[in-house]
């Protein structure tokens, strides 16, 4: 049973660009989160999907960052013109229905978005 | 708002000893749920140990165990017989039950170095 994958694992940007990550949840999971972990921190919440519909976004930056997850393929977030503070390396997790009572999430090993 | 703090940056154990990493929270709440992930140089999460917050009983998980003082908000995490693989960073996290799940609170993290 594959994990959570996450493409590209390394992604390099220059300012002004676009940077889209890949998240697949494991299979059986309908619930997808995406966290940022920037230099020497903990991770931080961005945004809490399931399918077709956005749960949570509290943690999302209020431009030019957006997240989906379609009925068919993987959820993607998205950063428009990027900047140099986007610089980071973005986690996806993904849990079934029915764990989130116990709240256990299970990571990819994250995408290192650099920014030139 | 609900906070995460680690107090040790960076600790270190010989091999075969026994560390303890320590963790507070501050939260309101009175259910919710306590973590401790771990983040191989690979730096993929990885679910070291959950604890309930209504259980009184700490949580132990082979060489891992907690203490969790729910009053003193308190969830220090005690690695015993540590070995090399252990080597890695040790996140502490917060989630409160109900509402928007998989909203993972973190603690910036202690880096554990096992030596031989």
């Amino acid at each position: 049973n594959a994990g959570v994958m996450q493409n590209p694992r390394h992604l390099v940007r220059r300012r002004g660009q676009e940077a889209r990550l890949r998240c697949s949840p494991m299979k059986g999971h309908s619930h997808v989160y995406w966290y940022r972990q920037l230099p020497e921190e903990g991770l931080k919440f961005m945004v809490y999907l399931q399918k077709e519909n956005i749960i949570d976004e509290s943690g999302m930056p209020k431009e030019r960052f957006s997240a989906e997850f379609p009925k068919e393929g993987p959820s993607i977030l998205r950063i428009q013109q990027v900047v140099r503070g986007d610089s980071a390396a973005y986690f996806c997790a993904s849990s079934q229905s029915q764990g989130l009572g116990t709240g256990e999430l299970f990571f990819g090993e994250g995408s290192r978005l650099t920014v030139l | 708002a609900q906070t995460v703090t680690q107090s040790q940056p960076e600790m270190s154990v010989q091999e075969a000893e026994t560390v303890t990493l320590s963790c507070t929270y501050d939260t309101s709440e009175n259910n919710y749920y306590l973590f401790w992930y771990k983040q191989p140089p690979s730096r993929q999460m990885i679910l070291v140990i959950r604890q309930e917050a209504y259980k009184q009983q700490n949580a132990t998980e082979n060489r891992f165990s907690v203490n969790f003082q729910k009053a003193a908000k308190s969830f220090s995490l005690k690695i015993s017989d540590s070995q090399l693989g252990d080597t890695a960073m040790y996140f502490c996290a917060f989630m409160k039950t109900g509402g928007s799940q998989g909203n993972l609170i973190f603690g910036k993290g202690t880096k554990l170095s096992v030596k031989p």
